[in-house]
Order: structure tokens, then C-alpha cells, then sequence
């Protein structure tokens, strides 16, 4: 079954910390996968998005890695800012089908 | 939230009653989608529409209607046979494919029917 697992499923970190988001996959055949930050009661906005080929991918502080032989994907945020505060989610593109959606980590900043 | 409105960000209705949800988009996108987001789960596509005058079902269109009559706009509607109605809706719009391109989402419609 293709699947897209996130972990943790909520995090609370302080602010200036670092911290890392994991995405593991199950979809097959793969095109991409993406990582979107959703704002409570906002739409989703797209932080990266990387294709089969890419193993490191940067927006700003975000820094996305894919393993595509383990199926693997992670996000990493520098330097947290309380305006980080966010669900993060995990989207893989199947190949001439579908968009398979995680369901999201919610990251907590506290100052 | 890019070029793509939706409205109202919150709707209340009776239950038994039918609700339009708006989407508009000046990106000049071919495609539309409309997701479903439920606390705890991950988005689920209810239908899209590639192109002007054609849509098709997502995964869980029962319920739901939808028509593309502009290359704006692409309403939903809820009607009474969806059991669960609240959640909270959001439209998506990307240049081509969305297996393929960038998927621009709008600001959501949160719908309550008691």
C-alpha cells in the first residue's frame, strides 16, 4: 500500500534550537516529494521539492534530504523562530497517478 | 496563500442543507483540486479538473459536487448525502499535472453544519 509516515507527530522545541522532521515513504513508482508548511486555518505553502535524483535541497533556514534508496526524507530547521510554529507536511508524487499526503508533524516554538 | 481565494474562511449551516464553497485563481492554471482536511489526517483529494468543462473524482467524492465552467473557477458543493460534512476545505490550483507541478493552495473554507 503507498504510504507516507511522519514522525514525530508533534515536537516542541525553543526557540533558536534546531530540529528535524522524518518522512518515510512506501509509494511506488516515485516521481517526487515535497514538504509544505501549513500555518493553523492557512493553506499549505511549499517549502522544497525534490525529485528522484536530488539528495539536498534548500529554502532559507529549511533544509530538505532524501535517501531514495531507504525511502527516506527529512526536514531540517535552523535556528528556530516562533513564526516556525507550524504542521509540516510530507507529499510524495506516484508516478502517473496520485499525490500521497502525510499527515503532518506540528511543530510547537516556545520562546 | 499565491493567487487563489477561497470564500468564506467560515461557514455554518443546518444540517440537511446543500453549501457552494468558492475558489478562484488569476494564475492561469489549468488545474483545479478541491482537498478535505480532517484534524489528524492527511489531506484527501475530493475531485480536480484539468481542464475547463471537465473534472473528475478524487478519492472520496461522495457527497460532493463540483463544476468548471470558467478557468478560474472551480466551486464546490456539499450536499446533504455527505454524512461528515464538517472539515475544513481547501482548493489547490497548478499549471499543468499536479503529479508533475507546483500545487498553489488557497487560505481554506472551514465549514461547520450542525
Amino acid at each position: 500500500k503507498n504510504q507516507v509516515e511522519q514522525s514525530p507527530q508533534s515536537l516542541i522545541i525553543l526557540e533558536g534550537k534546531n530540529c528535524t522532521l522524518q518522512c518515510n515513504y512506501t509509494v511506488s513508482p516515485f516521481s517526487n516529494l515535497r514538504w509544505y508548511k501549513q500555518d493553523t486555518g492557512r493553506g499549505p505553502v511549499s517549502l522544497t521539492i525534490m525529485t528522484f535524483s536530488e539528495n539536498t535541497k534548500s529554502n532559507g533556514r529549511y533544509t530538505a534530504t532524501l535517501d531514495a534508496d531507504t525511502k527516506q526524507s527529512s526536514l531540517h530547521i535552523t535556528a528556530s523562530q516562533l513564526s516556525d510554529s507550524a504542521s509540516y507536511i510530507c507529499v510524495v508524487s506516484q508516478a502517473g497517478t496520485a499525490l500521497i499526503f502525510g499527515k503532518g508533524t506540528t511543530l510547537s516554538v516556545s520562546s | 496563500d499565491g493567487g487563489i481565494t477561497q470564500s468564506p474562511k467560515y461557514l455554518f449551516r443546518k444540517e440537511g442543507q446543500n453549501v457552494t464553497l468558492s475558489c478562484e485563481q488569476n494564475l492561469n492554471h489549468d488545474a483545479m483540486y478541491w482537498y478535505r482536511q480532517d484534524p489528524g489526517q492527511g489531506l484527501r483529494l475530493i475531485y480536480y479538473s484539468q481542464i475547463v468543462n471537465d473534472f473528475q473524482k478524487g478519492d472520496i467524492a461522495e457527497g460532493y459536487s463540483v463544476s468548471r465552467e470558467k478557468k478560474e473557477s472551480f466551486p464546490l458543493t456539499v450536499t446533504s448525502a455527505q454524512k461528515n460534512p464538517t472539515a475544513f476545505y481547501l482548493c489547490a490550483s497548478s499549471e499543468g499535472n499536479a503529479k508533475s507541478y507546483e500545487q498553489y493552495f488557497g487560505p481554506g473554507t472551514r465549514l461547520t453544519v450542525t
